[in-house]
């Protein structure tokens, strides 16, 4: 019931295209979700996160949707370009005076081609 | 911009051998967490820190692991005898509420190797 399950594993996608990856959850005590971005050889990076009182965030080229019945959630990159190119990890706590561990998915490595 | 700051970046250790792993969080943070990647494989929680003490363990977090906050500003992770499956990297991480959830911040990593 921690889990948080991810996909696809890898994602390929041309340049200017939108790159989409799914995550979806069983604990419904989550009620943060972010999503990470790491580089190779680098830490997890905060790229944006949704609260479930909304259904969907917007910030630059990059969307969460968030779907709380169905208790799935995705990243949505418009517009991708090289730089682009990374894992994606999403993400799932709760909250509560023992703080918010993280419950990572299992990650997705996009390529984004020029 | 502040940042969670990790040493050494590759530490090689014998197996049996003791480690220790340092972090400097963000100075103002409140909450402190060590969390491992095994190569090509997700993120795993292993512990929070708060207030001096564990507030959270994982399975991983087992009698061999240990935290340790010494002064005002190291998070330091111990790993008593070092096996070959611990090889992997270990990010620490810090977030300022310890109520609602804020950013986690994570260091750089140091990538543990066990020979």
């Amino acid at each position: 019931q921690q889990q948080v399950k991810q996909s696809p594993q890898s994602l390929i996608v041309q340049k200017g295209g939108i790159s989409i990856i799914n995550c979806a959850y069983e604990n419904t005590a989550f009620d943060y979700f972010p999503w990470y971005q790491q580089f190779p050889g680098k830490g997890p990076a905060l790229l944006i996160a949704i609260r479930p009182d909304v259904s969907e965030k917007k910030e630059g080229r990059f969307t969460i949707s968030f779907n709380k019945s169905a208790k799935q959630f995705s990243l949505h990159i418009m517009d991708s370009q090289p730089g682009d190119s990374a894992t994606y990890f999403c993400a799932a706590s709760k909250s509560g005076n023992q703080g918010g561990k993280l419950i990572f998915g299992q990650g997705t490595e996009l390529s984004v081609k020029p | 911009e502040p940042e969670v700051t990790q040493t050494p970046s590759h530490q090689v250790t014998q197996m049996g051998q003791e480690v220790i792993l340092r972090c400097v969080p963000i100075s103002n943070h409140l909450y402190f967490y060590w969390y491992r990647q095994i190569l090509g494989q997700k993120v795993e929680f292993l512990v929070s820190f708060y207030n001096n003490e564990i507030s959270e363990k994982s399975e991983i977090f087992d009698d061999q692991f240990s935290v340790e906050r010494p002064d005002g500003s190291n998070f330091t992770l111990k790993i008593r005898s070092t096996k070959l499956e611990d090889s992997a990297m270990y990010f620490c991480a810090s977030s300022l509420s310890p109520r609602m959830n804020t950013e986690a911040f994570f260091g750089q990593g140091t990538r543990l190797t066990v020979v």
